[in-house]
Parts: C-alpha cells; structure tokens; sequence
C-alpha cells in the first residue's frame, strides 16, 4: 500500500524559514517524481513544485521559485521542501504527492494527509 | 504560464442525477488533464488521468472526455458520496495549474 506521510509544518514568523518532510512507502519511490502541491485556508489547490526520479530536474511555481527548493534522498524514501523566506500568503496544507511516471508531465496518483504551515507573527 | 478556468464554479444537483463539470485551458494541453475530489479535510483524490482515463479503483460512474483546450467531466448517475469538491489539473507544461474547483452540493 503506498503511504507518502508529511512532517515539519507549524508556526512561523514571516521571513521564517521550515524544512518539509514526505515519508514514502509502499512503492519504489526512486523511480517516480515527487511533488508538492498546497491549499491556503478555505482555498483550492495550488501546484508548489517538482522534482523528478534521480532528483537532476526541478521545477517550480513562480510564487514560490527562489525561496522554495525541492530535494529528495532517495536512500531514505523521503522526499523534502525547504521553504524560506516566509510570507502570510505561503501559510497553507502542504501536501506531497507520488508522480505516475519519472519525470514531469503525469499526474498525480497518491496524496499525503498534508502538513500545516502558518505564517504569522 | 497555462491557465485553467473551471465551470461551474458551486453545482446543485440531486442523487441520481447526471452532472458535467467543463474544464477550459488558455492554449492546447494535447489530453494532459486530470479530474480529482476532494472532501473537507481530506487530500485530493485522482479520479481521471490523461483527459478519460479512469482512475484503479474509481467507479465507472465517473468518466472524462476532451482535448486541446476544452475538457468535461461527467457523473452520471450521482451518490451520496459524490458530493465534494472537484478540480482539473493540466499538466501539459512544466508548470502544472490547477482550476479553481467546482463544489457539488445536494439541491
């Protein structure tokens, strides 16, 4: 059974920095790209980020690129966001979730529960 | 960057209907579209890939159609549990977009 588990949201001053974590089991996580995908309070969804199966290629949203990096260590099936430089508008569910293919251009078949972020002073 | 405009943006609807939920991209996508649900407090769920094709697991209730920049989704007979929230994600380009979402809520 596949189960991408998220960690390392909470409270955070503006300008603030936090490091996100994705867990993943339950499939060979270093052949799929990864990605994260958030929901502000009340909003729809929102792409965040990209980042495909060896982790060479990433891709951002404009909203986030240059304050957001997207890794992975695939030794550890874990999948990462540092997010930096902390707005009230970042403060949202950040959820990672399982590419269906390597690389960039599939959809998105498994989701985590999210981790919350809140930005605020 | 592509843009995606989904319509209606709130649905009523009644069980046992027939509802289509149209998803309008700003430039050709090709058939890179994908439908999920989301209920509150829940993570989004796939329910179509690749514009129809249906999702493992999801019933055939569900069914999508279209390409390059008009996309539908359709229930044709609705549950109980259909009632939630649903968008369209293109993600034709590197930067993949999501519409803004389409609630169904029981008439």
């Amino acid at each position: 059974e596949v189960q991408l588990l998220e960690s390392g949201g909470g409270l955070v001053q503006p300008g603030g920095s936090l490091r996100l974590s994705c867990a993943a089991s339950g499939f060979a996580f270093s052949s799929y790209a990864m990605t994260w995908v958030r929901q502000a309070p009340g909003k729809g969804l929102e792409w965040v980020s990209i980042i495909s199966d060896s982790g060479r290629t990433t891709n951002y949203a404009n909203s986030v690129k240059g304050r957001f990096t997207i890794s992975r260590d695939n030794s550890r099936n874990t999948l990462y966001l540092q997010v930096n430089s902390l707005r009230a508008e970042d403060t949202a569910v950040y959820y990672c979730a399982k590419a269906q293919s390597s690389v960039s251009g599939t959809a998105f078949d498994y989701w985590g529960q999210g981790t919350l972020v809140t930005v605020s002073s | 960057d592509i843009q995606v405009t989904q319509s209606p943006s709130t649905l009523s609807a009644s069980v046992g209907d027939r509802v289509t939920i149209t998803c309008r991209a700003s430039q050709s996508i090709s058939t890179w579209l994908a439908w999920f649900q989301q209920k509150p407090g829940k993570a989004p769920k796939l329910l179509i890939y690749d514009s129809s094709r249906l999702q493992s697991g999801v019933p055939s209730r569900f069914s999508g159609s279209g390409s390059g920049t008009e996309f539908t989704l359709t229930i044709s007979s609705l549950q109980p549990d259909d009632f939630a929230t649903y968008y369209c994600q293109q993600y034709n380009s590197y930067q993949n977009t999501f519409g803004q979402g389409t609630k169904l809520q029981i008439k």
